[in-house]
């Protein structure tokens, strides 16, 4: 068992591209979260995916930010026209059915925005 | 407010001395609790769930609930300095009609040889 799987580690672009973080949830896993992690905010909140469906997306930014679940294989995370404060490890989580199970996290992606 | 609050923000210890950490929650409904930790550059790892009051024990961590005050502590036995990490307290909360899990900002525990 490879745990989460997030590709990549760490990601570089400049203001005003777009960033697409990859995520490979345990096989078996219906459930996947995606957090970001900050220094000063801690872990926030972004997206949960149940059965591949958004479930809960009040933690996403309204704006320039998107995930999707194409397949219970891989999720992704979208950020468009990114800006420094975008700055952070963004963490994606599975876990068997929902948030009331303990989740196993990846490693995270580093997204740093210059 | 903070739902999930955590105490002390860092903590040093000597390798074989008990660590506690501790944790308090604004919303007693909660019956779901967590311990997790992070080493630097790594996702995050989970230690101990316990869902009543009391006490619950995984390996040298043990989880003490107390709904009525509030409180949620991690106690580690002989920590060692493969125990050096943040820890973060995690509580799980209906919300927007699904369980919502709410972190804590995490304690930086260092263990000295």
């Amino acid at each position: 068992n490879a745990g989460v799987i997030q590709t990549p580690r760490h990601k570089v672009t400049g203001k005003g591209q777009e960033a697409t973080l990859w995520c490979e949830p345990i096989s078996g896993h219906s459930a996947v979260f995606w957090y970001r992690q900050t220094i000063v905010q801690g872990l926030e909140f972004l997206t949960y995916f149940r059965n591949q469906a958004p479930i809960d997306d009040s933690g996403m930014p309204k704006e320039r930010f998107s995930a999707q679940m194409p397949n219970q294989s891989h999720s992704t995370l979208k950020i468009q026209s990114t800006q420094p404060q975008d700055s952070a490890v963004y963490l994606c989580a599975s876990s068997f059915t929902g948030p009331n199970e303990r989740l196993f996290f990846g490693h995270g992606t580093k997204l740093s925005v210059l | 407010q903070q739902k999930v609050q955590q105490s002390p923000e860092s903590l040093t210890v000597s390798e074989g001395a008990m660590a506690s950490l501790n944790c308090t929650f604004s919303d007693g409904t909660s019956d779901n609790f967590r311990w997790y930790r992070q080493h630097s550059g790594k996702g995050l790892e989970v230690l101990v769930s316990i869902f009543s009051d009391g006490e619950k024990e995984e390996g040298r961590f043990t989880a003490h609930l107390n709904r009525a005050s509030l409180h949620v502590s991690l106690h580690i036995r002989e920590p060692q300095p493969s125990d050096s990490a943040v820890y973060l307290c995690a509580m799980s909360l209906p919300m927007y009609n699904n369980n919502r899990i709410f972190f804590g900002d995490g304690t930086q525990l260092v263990v000295k040889p």
